[in-house]
């Protein structure tokens, strides 16, 4: 079965800290996501991975890096994080190709103070 | 720019009872349209998948259809169940690009 596994379902940190969200799949995608979600904005884009190493900024990369340095993992990493990335941020992955279907993680409720 | 816009923003309906919700797009060049069920607190889950050249495609209860002359879609529930409680999101991708454009989503309740 396929799976896409979030390091954590809920966070509280505080203003300023580092934070790492960690994210696997099992499936040996080639493509890995990024995303935050917002009532009533959907899902946007933060950065997306084609390969090992490899990154690319989607639409809202602005206070986020991410990291990968194995196939499997794909880490989004806050520097200092601010009370308006407080979000639902959600984990993706999908095998090469345009449009192909993409599997998700469970989420990861991240509240800063 | 690609935008995919659904309606309505929510609905509540009785068990038993259908539901159709509706996603325009404006994505081209266009690739594909998947239908995503995102149960609460849970991760999205790929329910459909629509082609240029498909009208109709089935899963179970649910029905999707596309007019990819009016860049229309819509999602139809038939006998509904408390299960069938969920956001529901349209998500588009377009040629030549790994981005997907997601809808806002329909959230659904079904009431017994």
């Amino acid at each position: 079965d396929v799976k896409v596994t979030q390091s954590s379902r809920y966070l509280v940190k505080r203003t300023g800290e580092k934070v790492f969200l960690e994210c696997v799949q099992d499936m040996d995608h080639e493509n890995m996501f990024w995303y935050r979600q917002d009532p009533g904005l959907g899902l946007r884009l933060i950065y997306f991975s084609y390969d090992v190493k490899m990154k690319e900024k989607g639409d809202i990369p602005e206070g986020y890096s991410v990291s990968r340095e194995k196939k499997e993992r794909f880490s989004l990493i806050l520097e200092s994080a601010s009370t308006n990335q407080t979000s639902m941020y959600l984990c993706a992955s999908s095998l090469q190709g345009i449009g192909t279907e993409a599997f998700f993680g469970q989420g990861t409720r991240l509240t800063v103070v | 720019k690609n935008q995919v816009e659904q309606s309505p923003q929510s609905l509540i309906i009785l068990e038993g009872k259908n539901c159709t919700l509706q996603c325009n797009y404006t994505v081209s060049p266009f690739s594909n349209l998947r239908w995503y069920k995102q149960d609460t607190g849970r991760g999205p889950v790929s329910l459909t998948i629509m082609t240029f050249s498909e009208n109709t495609k089935s899963n179970g209860r649910y029905t999707a259809t596309l007019d990819a002359d009016t860049k229309q879609s819509s999602l139809h529930i038939t006998a509904s169940q408390l299960s069938d409680s969920a956001s529901y999101i349209c998500v588009v991708s377009n040629q030549g690009d790994y981005k997907l454009s997601f809808g806002a989503g329909t959230t659904v309740t079904v009431r017994a």
